[in-house]
């Protein structure tokens, strides 16, 4: 069965602390891995989508990386504004849906 | 564009009681999907939609749950009767499909549901 297991459950950082969050997954034909941040009372937002291993993509202080096995979401000098929860995705081969972890819990104290 | 749109926002109902939520997903997509977050289980798929077609309803949790999407821009999500332990956030989400590429989808606000 596909699983996609993030961790840790919550992380607490001081601003400027950089820190990596984890996806590891098993699924049968990873077709694409996807990254959201979602904040409290609102829907996921999308971020990333990355589609084979190697593959890296960045956007601000945000960068997300991909391996055969786990996708890491690295977070370069954070700022109060970054706290959410993060979640991360998988979408396999003949299957439109997607299956999602169960998040990181970010919080950045100034 | 306005983005996945999904009303009503917050829902208190009593036991027993007939829920309809509605979703308008972003022009031009072909899919659009429906989920439950809870904090227990996280995101749950409930079922998808491409061009209209129900494809997967395998995670609408019993009979009392039903889907429809009569046109392109128009979707709901019906639960008959309401039971306390449907209290959760529903999201409606929509994606454009590509041809041999992958969809991000692009999720509402999500309406809070209450039974109590």
């Amino acid at each position: 069965e596909d699983q996609v297991t993030q961790s840790p459950e919550a992380l607490r950082l001081q601003e400027g602390e950089s820190s990596s969050l984890n996806c590891s997954y098993t699924v049968s034909g990873l077709r694409g891995l996807f990254w959201y941040r979602q904040d409290p009372g609102k829907g996921p937002e999308f971020l990333f989508t990355l589609y084979s291993a190697g593959e890296e993509k960045e956007k601000e202080r945000l960068k997300a990386t991909l391996t055969k096995k786990e996708s890491f979401l690295h977070i370069t000098a954070p700022k109060p504004e970054d706290s959410a929860t993060y979640l991360c995705a998988v979408q396999v081969y003949n299957n439109n849906d997607m299956r999602f972890g169960a998040g990181t819990r970010l919080t950045v104290k100034p | 564009d306005a983005g996945v749109i999904q009303s009503p926002r917050h829902e208190v109902t009593e036991m027993g009681q007939e829920v309809t939520l509605r979703c308008k997903p972003i022009s031009g997509h072909d899919y659009l999907f429906w989920y439950r977050q809870t904090m227990m289980r996280g995101l749950e798929l409930l079922i998808y939609f491409n061009n209209n077609v129900p494809i997967d309803d395998s995670g609408m949790p019993e009979d009392r749950f039903s889907a429809k999407m009569p046109n392109a821009s128009f979707s709901t999500l019906k639960i008959q009767p309401s039971e306390p332990r449907d209290s959760a956030v529903y999201f409606c989400a929509s994606s454009l499909s590509r041809q041999g590429g992958v969809n991000e989808q692009f999720f509402g606000p999500g309406t809070r549901l209450t039974v109590l």
